[in-house]
């Protein structure tokens, strides 16, 4: 089956304790994504990859980290998690066409995140 | 820079009507893809239709249909037969040119009532 996976699925943690959300797909897409979601503010992209060791920023990078060493998976570090990086976050993957388009993401089922 | 606005925080339809979800987009890009989203209460994203900015016609899947203003930036989803089923929040997102920074807009969450 076609799918995104991420662990854990929920995660409650404190301050300063470094954590990983890890995500897998097995589509072998190239194009990855790390996005929050927050009451009133949709879907902010945390941290993108456009394929095997090459990541870049997105709108609210500050405070995460990321790497993409094979194509299937993209792990998001919390190095020093804080209060406010408790949100949901979803990893998602999808192919590229040309010219410059984006296919469709595929989602994974969400982490959801607090941190005390 | 990239944005996506969806100016109906919350929505109410009665079952059985039609809707429209408004979306509108500022981009320089001339390549790129628009995309709606569905999440339901449970949480899971579910992509419901795509839209092509070179597309001739409006984009179709079903019930949902995409009405696709180019010159104007907008891309309204239209939902026909509403069904209970169909309350959820709903996303418009931008996908496309050279960079890989992709958009989405802070959401409509739609009620349908009995």
């Amino acid at each position: 089956e076609a799918q995104v996976t991420q662990n854990p699925r929920y995660l409650i943690t404190v301050t300063g304790k470094k954590l990983t959300v890890t995500c897998s797909q097995n589509m072998n897409h190239e194009y990855m994504s790390w996005y929050r979601q927050d009451p009133g503010l949709g879907l902010r992209q945390i941290y993108y990859s456009m394929n095997v060791e090459v990541t870049d920023k997105g709108d609210v990078p500050e405070g995460y980290k990321v790497s993409r060493k094979e194509k299937r998976n993209f792990p998001l570090i919390l190095e020093s998690p804080s209060p406010n990086q408790t949100s949901l976050y979803f990893c998602a993957s999808s192919t590229r066409q040309e010219p410059l388009s984006y296919n469709e993401q595929f989602f994974g089922p969400g982490t959801r995140l607090t941190v005390l | 820079a990239q944005k996506i606005t969806q100016t109906q925080p919350g929505m109410f339809v009665q079952e059985k009507e039609a809707v429209t979800l408004d979306c509108t987009y500022d981009t320089s890009d001339p390549s790129y893809g628009l995309f709606w989203y569905k999440q339901p209460s449970s949480g899971e994203m579910i992509f419901l239709i795509y839209q092509g900015s070179y597309d001739q016609q409006n984009a179709t899947e079903g019930r949902y249909s995409l009405n696709f203003q180019k010159a104007r930036k907008s891309a309204n989803l239209v939902i026909s037969a509403t069904q209970l089923g169909d309350s959820a929040m709903y996303f418009c997102h931008w996908g496309g040119g050279s960079q890989g920074n992709l958009i989405f807009g802070k959401g409509t969450k739609l009620s349908v009532k009995p």
